[in-house]
């Protein structure tokens, strides 16, 4: 697609439950990031994916969160038992390889509330 | 230490008044330097990438300063629309890991 698509755009979940979030990168984008952002706060590194797999899953803040990407292409990132500390957009973002030169290109977020 | 450290601000100006963003970062072994911009409610967008030489686009200059250690952003005659929170990111480690953002410094110009 011509950018990063992210959905839903806003979830808001009861505490306790499961939530799913989808991000669909640029094509042909190999490397994909999900970071998350709390209100006021900075970007926080959750998890990197180059291709299907994640060399990088040192930001996951603990083991109710995991992530998967399939056909090196879209990729979910799912939160168990949710809590109201996990409230917070989720933003995720592609690159190429190159990213020394070009940055990344983020979706628009999913906005997660915990009620 | 953080790994990269902002001013939060906020910088409030005037409309053509000339602004300028002070960043630092920790590990020396950064490789790649950017400022992002962020609208509220927005994602991040790229601004500029930050090159050793120092480099310029349009009205937004970049320097960095790797013996110090710091990125600068400045901003020559400011525009409403340069409102937002500019944020200075690094690579930090090789290639295949993740950019590490600064909280940004929010600027607003007013009229």
């Amino acid at each position: 697609g011509a950018g990063v698509s992210q959905s839903p755009s806003n979830k808001v979940t009861e505490k306790g439950k499961d939530v799913e979030l989808r991000c669909d990168p640029i094509s042909g984008h190999t490397a994909l990031y999900w970071y998350r952002q709390s209100l006021g706060q900075g970007l926080e590194f959750l998890i990197y994916f180059q291709g299907n797999s994640a060399p990088d899953k040192s930001g996951l803040p603990s083991d109710r969160f995991s992530a998967e990407r399939t056909g090196g292409s879209v990729s979910t990132l799912t939160i168990q038992r949710t809590q109201q500390e996990d409230s917070a957009v989720y933003l995720c973002a592609s690159s190429t390889l190159d990213r020394l030169r070009g940055g990344y290109t983020f979706g628009s977020g999913t906005r997660l509330t915990v009620v | 230490r953080k790994e990269v450290e902002q001013d939060p601000g906020p910088f409030n100006v005037p409309e053509g008044a000339t602004v300028a963003f002070n960043c630092t970062y920790s590990n020396s072994a950064s490789q790649s330097f950017f400022w992002y911009r962020q609208d509220c409610r927005k994602e991040p967008k790229l601004l500029m990438s930050v090159y050793s030489s120092g480099n310029e686009d349009g009205r937004f200059t970049a320097q960095l300063n790797r013996a110090s250690q710091y990125i600068s952003l400045l901003i020559r005659d400011s525009k409403l629309s340069d409102s937002a929170t500019y944020l200075c990111v690094v690579n930090i480690r090789q290639a295949g890991t993740a950019l590490i953002f600064g909280k940004g410094t929010t600027l607003s110009v007013s009229s």
